[in-house]
């Protein structure tokens, strides 16, 4: 089953906005990720926030991390057409079954950014 | 270039027929999953390797699903009597043992 909940399904804005994204979750966490995902491809890795931290920045991309509710944003700032894509929220679960690293994503969100 | 490799890319089938997917992980990466993808929702996870060994399956691997790595390198996952229902992406990403896990580009499963 999926555990995080994006929000909303889509998106779409124009070329230099900003755009947010959220994202919640189910159960206790070691860390929450956030991938990206072109048309038909695979996914590629964006940025990691660890449970005992708030907030990270990598580049045109802002995490935030409130574990008491459950939930992340993603900001990506200055949005460009190539920012056009899928976003999902992953999360690996604490204690999930004694696995290491599998990951439960959700069911993303459709950012479109239009030039 | 070094990244997670799947092959085929594209796989059509007819009902009933078995299948079987290769993934190359990131050399030395010691940790390789796969996932499936329907259409419109997030990947779902299937199974996970620690070098050879299987660790970990999900419910949603029913036992037509099948999934090897016998020298800890590349993983096949293979489908015996393929149903409709199991037309999805099928995802490989492998770690080295860190948190972050680098996807290959799929193979995406067609059963008519």
């Amino acid at each position: 089953s999926q555990q995080g909940e994006e929000d909303p399904q889509a998106l779409s804005i124009q070329e230099g906005e900003n755009a947010t994204m959220n994202c919640s979750y189910k159960t206790s966490i070691n860390n929450l990720q956030w991938y990206r995902q072109n048309s038909g491809r695979g996914l590629v890795h964006l940025i990691l926030i660890r449970s005992n931290e708030r907030e990270k920045h990598s580049g045109r991309l802002r995490v935030t991390l409130d574990t008491s509710k459950k939930s992340s944003s993603l900001l990506i700032t200055a949005s460009r057409a190539a920012d056009t894509a899928s976003y999902f929220c992953a999360t690996a679960p604490r204690n999930y079954g004694g696995s290491q690293g599998n990951l439960i994503f959700g069911k993303g969100t459709k950012l479109s950014v239009k030039p | 270039d070094t990244g997670v490799s799947q092959d085929p890319r594209h796989k059509i089938t007819k009902r009933g027929q078995n299948v079987t997917f290769r993934c190359d992980p990131i050399s030395e990466h010691n940790r390789l999953y796969w996932y499936r993808q329907t259409l419109g929702q997030g990947p779902e996870f299937l199974t996970y390797f620690q070098n050879e060994a299987q660790l970990e399956k999900s419910r949603l691997l029913s036992d037509r699903f099948s999934a090897e790595r016998p020298k800890g390198s590349f993983s096949t996952l293979e489908i015996q009597r393929t149903e409709q229902g199991d037309s999805a992406m099928y995802l490989c990403a492998s770690t080295g043992g860190g948190d972050e896990q680098f996807f290959g580009p799929g193979t995406r499963l067609t059963v008519l």
